[in-house]
C-alpha cells in the first residue's frame, strides 16, 4: 500500500498568517491527491482534488500544488474558521490511504 | 445530492461482532459506477480505510482487517453494511460510511456520512 506522510503534525499560527502543510507519497501517485479539512465531531470536508483543483465553494485562500510524490496545501490570510485538522489522501487505487493529519491551532 | 447515514449499536462487547448499516438516500445504491466504503477514526487519531463494495458487487478490504471484515449491499433497502468480528478495544472508533466516484484512473470520495461512534467494552 502507498504510505502518505504529512508534516508537520501540528502547527500554531495567527489569524492573517500564511501556512503550508506538506504531504509525501511513498510512490508516484501523479496528481491523485485530495486534501480534507476536519473539525471536531464532524466528517471530513473535501477541499482540493487532483492536487490543485478547489472544490466548489472552497475559498480561494486555499491552494494546492505538487505532483508525483510531493504535495503542499497552502492557506493564506488564515481565518478563524480555518483552525482544524487537515488530511491528505491518495486515491489513484484502493485502498486509499490518508496522511496522519496536521492540526492547525491558534497561536 | 446523495446523503448517507450510519446506524448501529454504539457499544459492542469484546470478541463480539460490530455491525453497522449505512442508509443511502437521494440515489439508488445499485445505479452508476460508484463504490461504497467504510472508514474509521480512533479518538484523536487519523483516518483508516476499512474496505469497499462497488456497484456490481466486488469487494476489497484492507489487509490488516481482511480476516475479520465483511461489507455487503442490501439493494432492497438501499443500504450497505459493515460487519467486523472478534472486536477488541483497538476497534473503538468513529466509523464513517462514504461513496466514491470514478475520477481518472482512481476514485474520489464525494459524499460522507456524519459518522457513528462505536465503543468496544465489556
Amino acid at each position: 500500500d502507498i504510505q502518505m506522510t504529512q508534516s508537520p503534525s501540528s502547527l500554531s499560527a495567527s489569524v492573517g498568517d500564511r501556512v503550508t502543510i506538506t504531504c509525501r507519497a511513498s510512490q508516484d501517485i501523479a496528481n491523485y491527491l485530495a486534501w480534507f479539512q476536519q473539525k471536531p465531531g464532524k466528517a471530513p470536508k473535501s477541499l482540493i482534488l487532483a492536487a490543485t483543483t478547489l472544490e466548489s465553494g472552497v475559498p480561494s485562500r486555499f491552494s494546492g500544488s505538487g505532483s508525483g510524490t510531493d504535495f503542499t496545501l497552502t492557506i493564506t490570510n488564515l481565518q478563524p474558521e480555518d483552525f482544524a485538522t487537515y488530511y491528505c489522501q491518495h486515491y489513484n487505487h484502493y485502498p486509499h490511504t490518508f496522511g496522519q493529519g496536521t492540526k492547525l491551532e491558534i497561536k | 445530492q446523495v446523503q448517507l447515514q450510519e446506524s448501529g449499536p454504539g457499544l459492542v462487547k469484546p470478541s463480539q461482532t460490530l455491525s453497522l448499516t449505512c442508509t443511502v438516500s437521494g440515489g439508488s445504491i445499485t445505479y452508476g459506477d460508484y463504490c461504497w466504503i467504510w472508514i474509521r477514526q480512533p479518538a484523536g487519531r487519523g483516518l483508516e480505510s476499512i474496505g469497499r463494495v462497488c456497484t456490481g458487487g466486488n469487494t476489497v478490504y484492507i489487509p490488516s482487517l481482511r480476516s475479520r471484515v465483511t461489507i455487503s449491499v442490501d439493494a432492497s433497502k438501499n443500504q450497505f453494511s459493515l460487519k467486523l468480528n472478534s472486536v477488541t478495544a483497538a476497534d473503538t472508533a468513529v466509523y464513517y460510511c462514504a461513496r466514491t466516484r470514478p475520477y481518472g484512473v482512481g476514485d474520489l470520495i464525494d459524499s460522507w456520512g456524519q459518522g457513528t461512534l462505536v465503543t468496544v467494552s465489556s
